[in-house]
């Protein structure tokens, strides 16, 4: 069960776009079209952002969309906002019947 | 309003045991799996286990298989993990999370997620 691969930081101004990777196997994000996103401000829950590799639960913004290729999902946040500086992390469903996340990434919004 | 509350974190020696619990309300608990999640100091998010909206299958990362078991009781609407032989690295806030509804069976949903309990494994 090793973790997804997504980059450490990125980051983005006001207004802009920016996209994370989550990079996973066959076994996980590239054989099943189940995975998530989740939004955790410090020292909060986290929160699901995207379900099912492309859909939004009630009461996200669309602004934040997210696609899968082969073994490798992204999340795209358009319009950046101050708020939107978090950390974000990838799950996939796997092979074994668990869940693996990914290490997470810092977004800073400059 | 769907609410999930933990309890029973604490500090422990190293293989002691723990039970946490996890309180829902607001929602139908008997028709939604559950999960646990953990997050170590300043770490990312881990996977612990889930368990099927009746108790008839359960899941586990390999981590804590055979150690960690994860149990419900739906009439009281409440999650538990029972946690034996701890180590120092199950370290973490453990947040419970509710899963997908029998009906529409997600495995990464995890919505909501409850405030988290923190266990400290040390001696």
């Amino acid at each position: 069960q090793s973790a997804l691969t997504q980059p450490a930081s990125v980051s983005g101004s006001p207004g802009q776009s920016i996209t994370i990777s989550c990079t996973g196997s066959s076994s996980d994000i590239g054989g099943y079209e189940y995975v998530s996103w989740f939004q955790q401000h410090p020292g909060k829950a986290p929160k699901l952002m995207i379900y099912d590799v492309t859909n939004r639960p009630s009461g996200i913004s669309n602004r934040f969309s997210a696609s899968k290729s082969g073994n490798t999902a992204s999340l795209t946040i358009s319009g950046l906002q101050a708020e939107d500086e978090a950390d974000y992390y990838c799950s996939s469903y796997t092979t074994s019947g668990t869940v693996v996340f990914g290490g997470g990434t810092k977004l800073t919004v400059l | 309003q769907v609410q999930l509350v933990e309890s029973g974190g604490g500090v422990v020696q190293p293989g002691g045991s723990l039970r946490l619990s996890c309180a829902a309300s607001g929602f139908t608990f008997s028709n939604y799996g559950m999960q646990w999640v953990r997050q170590a100091p300043g770490k990312g998010l881990e996977w612990v286990t889930v368990i099927w909206y009746d108790g008839s299958k359960k899941y586990y990362a390999d981590s804590v298989k055979g150690r960690f078991t994860i149990s419900r009781d739906n009439s009281q609407n409440t999650l538990y993990l029972e946690m034996n032989s701890l180590r120092t690295e199950d370290t973490a806030v453990y947040y419970c999370a509710r899963g997908s509804p029998r009906d529409d069976w997600s495995p990464t949903w995890f919505d909501p997620w409850g405030q988290g309990t923190l266990v400290s494994v040390s001696s």
